[in-house]
Formats: structure tokens, C-alpha cells, sequence
């Protein structure tokens, strides 16, 4: 069964940085796109980049690009989201998924606040 | 980018009956393969979203075929036949075609 199993939930204070994971199973993790949706409390989702691991190809929403960075470790079949100088306005519900959509993690709460 | 949208956003639905929801896009689906990657997933309250359907209308594994879609271009429906009372949440379309790939706003089902 394909799997993607993320890291914890986080708190952390504006300005921290972050990096979130999501470990891959049960497929060939190079050759499938994987990507990051955000759901932020109470809406709907958002795809916020993806990256093939093979090559570590990345594509970025607009909306996200220069606010976050995508990688992927092939040898670990993990993908990551990290954020630099986190906002506030980053407190969201983070899911990675297939790039068709097919498996999704089961999320990481991120929470920003002072 | 896409827009996708949706109606209607909010559905209250008896059980047994029929329901369904439309999906409009703002430019043609169709991809560089020839397929048209138009998915529709399915959120429940406190879960991660579950595709439901892929390229407009092919089902995914375990998914019930009280569930099916249909559609082509820009207008694309999801129908389920007789709802049931797990069927409850947030249906979302997706569009894959054109990067990035954008989501409706969500259809909120109620019983």
C-alpha cells in the first residue's frame, strides 16, 4: 500500500524557521511527483509546490514562491517543506500528497503564534 | 492561474436521495497526454481528503459506485445516487492540467 507519513505538529514563534517532512512508502518514491497542499482553519486547499524527486524538479505556486522551499531526499523517500522566517499567517494544516493526488499524508498542524 | 468553482457550496441532502455537484473551469482541462485531469476528492471533518475520482471520470479503488462523474472542457459533474450518512463533508475538484493545479472552493454536504 502507497503510504506518506508526515512529522509531528509544531509551535512556533514569528520569525523561527521550520522544516516539516513526509516519508514515502509503498511505491517508488523517485519517480512519482510529491507536493505540499495548505489547508488553512476553516478553508479549503491550496497546492503550494511539488518536486520529482528523481531529478529534484520543482515547480511553485506564485502564491508560494519565495515563501517556502520544497526538497526531497531520494535516499530517504522523504519529502520536505521548510519555511525560513515563519508569519502568523502561516498557521495552517500542511498535507503532502501524490502530485495526481492519489495518497495524502495525514497532515502537520503548524501553528505560529507569539 | 485555473479557477475552479463550484455549486453549490453547501448541499443538505436526505439520506438515500440522489445528489450532485458541478464543477466549472476557466480554461480547457485537456493535458499535453490528451487526458483530462479533472480529479474530485472527498474531506471529512478532521481527515485528509481522499481522491474519490481521477480524470474526470474514472473511479479510485474502494470507492463506492453509488459515486460517478462526468464532464468534458470546462463543466464536470460528481453524482452520488443514493447518499448515505458517511458521504457527509467536503467535495473539492481539482484541476491537474496546468501548473499549479488549483482546487474549488469545496461543496459542503450535510445531511
Amino acid at each position: 500500500d502507497v503510504q506518506l507519513v508526515q512529522s509531528g505538529a509544531e509551535v512556533k514563534k514569528p520569525g523561527e524557521s521550520l522544516k516539516i517532512s513526509c516519508k514515502g512508502s509503498g511505491y517508488n518514491f523517485t519517480i512519482y511527483w510529491i507536493g505540499w497542499v495548505r489547508q488553512m482553519p476553516g478553508k479549503g486547499l491550496e497546492w503550494m509546490a511539488i518536486i520529482y524527486p528523481g531529478n529534484s524538479d520543482t515547480r511553485y505556486s506564485p502564491s508560494f514562491r519565495g515563501q517556502v522551499t520544497i526538497s526531497a531526499d531520494k535516499s530517504l523517500n522523504t519529502a520536505y517543506v521548510q519555511w525560513s522566517s515563519l508569519k502568523a499567517s502561516d498557521t495552517a494544516m500542511y498535507y503532502c500528497t501524490t502530485g495526481d493526488g492519489y495518497a495524502w499524508g495525514q497532515g502537520t498542524r503548524v501553528t505560529v503564534s507569539s | 492561474d485555473v479557477v475552479m468553482t463550484q455549486s453549490p457550496l453547501s448541499l443538505a441532502v436526505t439520506l438515500g436521495q440522489p445528489a450532485s455537484i458541478s464543477c466549472r473551469s476557466s480554461r480547457t482541462l485537456v493535458f499535453s497526454d490528451g487526458n483530462t485531469h479533472l480529479n474530485w476528492f472527498h474531506q471529512r471533518p478532521g481527515q485528509s481528503p481522499r481522491r474519490l475520482m481521477y480524470k474526470v471520470s474514472n473511479r479510485d479503488s474502494g470507492v463506492p459506485d453509488r459515486f460517478s462523474a462526468s464532464g468534458s472542457g470546462t463543466d464536470f459533474t460528481l453524482k452520488i445516487s443514493r447518499v448515505e450518512a458517511e458521504d457527509v463533508g467536503v467535495y473539492y475538484c481539482m484541476q491537474g492540467a496546468h501548473w499549479p493545479a488549483t482546487f474549488g472552493p469545496g461543496t459542503k454536504v450535510e445531511i
